[in-house]
């Protein structure tokens, strides 16, 4: 089946610092990924909508800023967090859809990347 | 009120068990319903996924939608410890939005022990 990798899986940065988060489609193309933020005992939350070739759309209260956001080709999505504090520490998940596929709403999930800011 | 309500658990059952898990949402306009898993640290997998009311049957899996109640239910028979993990339940509206816009539930634990 369709297979959605993140990479890192951990991470841990120094205040101040930027951390690229990677999330790959392995066997299909998406021209739309999605990336999600979900703190413990919380619910998913969705960041922003990736693009392939196109500017990102962020969700209102998402600084676009500070979550940068890159979808080079049909296969790869960055999620880079700027200038990281420790309230940006958080489980990063992305997700994609298989563009072949037209069950509404089957999203294929990564792994998560987990932040923590020191 | 959320749009989406999913009590948070945890919830522990013995092997074997029936299990439900419910939510309830206040959008009547949600079309698609969806029941994901999410092991500890892994990303949300898809299980069961409902369109408008009904039933929706997958092995040990069953999916039930009710739009007059506003009530969705996943149903697991004979359930095994390897079902322990999360389950959030997520919906989204036939029209408009990006496939990326689900409204997720904030997911039930479930504990299955031997």
């Amino acid at each position: 089946g369709a297979v959605v990798s993140q990479h890192p899986s951990w991470v841990i940065c120094k205040s101040g610092t930027s951390v690229k988060i990677e999330c790959r489609s392995l066997d299909f193309q998406a021209t739309t990924m999605f990336w999600y933020r979900q703190f413990p005992k919380q619910s998913l939350m969705l960041m922003a909508t990736s693009n392939e070739g196109s500017k990102a759309t962020y969700e209102q209260g998402v600084e676009k800023d500070k979550f940068l956001i890159n979808h080079a080709s049909l296969t790869l999505s960055t999620l880079t967090v700027t200038s990281a504090h420790p309230e940006d520490s958080s489980f990063y998940i992305c997700s994609a859809r298989d563009v072949g596929n037209r069950r509404a709403g089957e999203l294929f999930f990564g792994e998560g990347s987990r932040l923590t800011v020191l | 009120q959320k749009e989406v309500e999913q009590d948070p658990g945890p919830l522990s059952v013995p092997e074997g068990a029936i299990v439900s898990l419910n939510c309830t949402y206040s959008n009547s306009a949600f079309q698609y319903f969806m029941w994901y898993r999410q092991y500890s640290r892994k990303g949300p997998e898809l299980l069961m996924y409902t369109y408008s009311s009904g039933n929706k049957e997958d092995g040990r899996f069953t999916a039930q939608v009710d739009k007059s109640s506003k009530y969705i239910s996943l149903f697991i028979r004979d359930s095994q410890p390897s079902d322990s993990a999360t389950y959030l339940c997520a919906m989204k509206l036939p029209h408009g939005g990006s496939q990326g816009n689900l409204i997720f539930g904030k997911g039930t634990k479930l504990s299955v022990k031997p």
